[in-house]
């Protein structure tokens, strides 16, 4: 079965600078990547995903860029603002479910 | 809409209790699923429903077990709740699912409920 692994676990950045968080994947059939914002105390909510046919994705500051020959999608976050700060998970699509990374936790520091 | 609703938000059990973790959905979406939160794994599948009338294992599976009542309706049950099942659990839906065969090999976007806190003593 699909099997994701994502680094960092945690990341401190100062506010303004970029921050990039990257996932590997092992399913080679795998071909949606996305990913989930979590804040303190609420529920995941999807800020972006991308398809296997397309090789970036962006909306305002964050992007997400797919290597499917080496099976590896990144999240970068531009500008970085204090309400970034929160836990990322990316995921890949299984056979028929997501499964997810084990999170990076962006702190962001005015 | 309310989206995902899933209860209770909070509950401590005994070892060896159980219980059932209820979850609805009115987005008139095909699949359902469980996922377990524990710090450092991320979010962990435990079982699904690709669409109404099939439940199938996710990753952590063991001492759970479901039922998709309805269309709306995917419940979660321990039946003999131990210490390791301390977790935050989420249930989610998507309209897009069912496997690569059915929906052409896209997955759709996850709505989770607000989570469930569960305390086995």
């Amino acid at each position: 079965g699909e099997n994701v692994e994502q680094h960092p676990s945690t990341l401190s950045v100062q506010e303004g600078d970029s921050a990039v968080i990257k996932c590997t994947y092992s399913d080679s059939a795998s071909n949606y990547f996305p990913w989930y914002k979590q804040e303190l105390g609420k529920r995941p909510q999807l800020i972006i995903d991308i398809r296997s046919n397309v090789g970036e994705k962006k909306d305002q500051r964050i992007a997400v860029t797919l290597n499917k020959t080496a099976k590896h999608f990144s999240l970068h976050i531009t500008e970085t603002q204090p309400e970034d700060s929160a836990v990322y998970f990316c995921a890949a699509s299984g056979a028929d479910k997501l499964i997810f990374g084990t999170g990076t936790r962006l702190q962001v520091f005015p | 809409n309310a989206g995902v609703t899933q209860t209770p938000k909070f509950q401590v059990l005994k070892t060896g209790q159980s219980m059932t973790l209820q979850c609805a959905q009115d987005m008139n979406h095909n699949s359902m699923y469980w996922y377990r939160q524990d710090p450092g794994m991320g979010l962990r599948l435990i079982y699904y429903s690709a669409s109404e009338g099939t439940t199938d294992k996710g990753e952590v599976p063991n001492g759970y077990n479901v039922s998709r009542l309805n269309k709306r309706e995917f419940s979660l049950r321990l039946e003999s709740a131990a210490p390791s099942q301390t977790s935050v659990y989420f249930c989610a839906s998507s309209e897009l699912g069912g496997g690569r065969a059915r929906f052409g090999g896209v997955a759709g976007e996850l709505f989770f409920g607000e989570g469930s806190r569960l305390t086995v003593l």
